[in-house]
């Protein structure tokens, strides 16, 4: 079983602050870890991909995420806010398993830029 | 990345009638393709995946007579909301990848109001 906690459902930060946005998962298997952005009536774009390689992973547009086993967490991070990051954000589990293609997604994280 | 499309991206009908909503991969071919369903302010749903020249296989709790899917050939599957009521209404999502253990590319989502 695999599931994926998003504990943030909205998250507000002013433009050129830092983001965070916090996740955390469970898998019985050892687990593949994505973020996908996604803007309003939009499909999803993958930001970045966690899978068994390099614990720090960095994608686009300047984000970046650290897969910690210890924590089981891949929170998400950027060093600086730009006002077209305001969109909802996913974290996805998938079983690093041959033939399972089965993604769990969280709950979903609204990020707001503040002016 | 590749590019999977959806369409149409809204569409309004009347409660009753039947609507097709089709996804395609334009640049790939897709072996496996994804339906989701979202409802408003929450995370996407898998409802079935299907494989090119099989039958789909269902979520639990998704009724095979009223979401038909359709994948005929590689690069097309289609998604039919039969009967439609407005409790349909949703955005639904669709996502192809082309083979075991690679990315899942998302379509931009199509918009189902029933009325």
């Amino acid at each position: 079983a695999q599931s994926v906690t998003q504990l943030d459902s909205h998250v507000s930060v002013s433009e050129g602050t830092p983001v965070l946005l916090r996740c955390n998962y469970s898998s019985s298997y050892s687990p593949s870890l994505f973020w996908y952005v996604q803007h309003p009536n939009k499909g999803l774009q993958l930001l970045l991909k966690y899978t068994s390689a390099a614990t720090l992973v960095k994608g686009i547009n300047g984000f970046e995420a650290e897969f910690k086993k210890s924590e089981t967490s891949f929170h998400l991070t950027k060093p600086s806010a730009h006002m077209s990051d305001a969109a909802e954000y996913f974290c996805v589990v998938r079983p690093l398993l041959f033939g399972n293609e089965k993604l769990t997604f969280g709950t979903g994280t609204r990020l707001t830029i503040i002016p | 990345g590749a590019v999977v499309s959806q369409h149409p991206s809204r569409v309004i009908c009347k409660s009753g009638t039947s609507v097709k909503i089709e996804c395609r991969s334009l640049d790939f071919q897709a072996t496996t393709m994804f339906w989701y369903r979202q409802f408003p302010k929450q995370s996407l749903m898998l409802m079935a995946t299907s494989n090119e020249g099989s039958k789909a296989t269902y979520e639990q709790g998704v009724e095979k007579d009223k979401f038909l899917i359709n994948h005929a050939s590689l690069t097309l599957s289609t998604l039919t909301v039969t009967s439609a009521h407005p409790e349909d209404s949703s955005f639904y999502i669709c996502s192809a990848k082309l083979r075991l253990n690679t990315e899942a590319f998302f379509g931009q989502g199509t918009r189902l109001t029933v009325v």
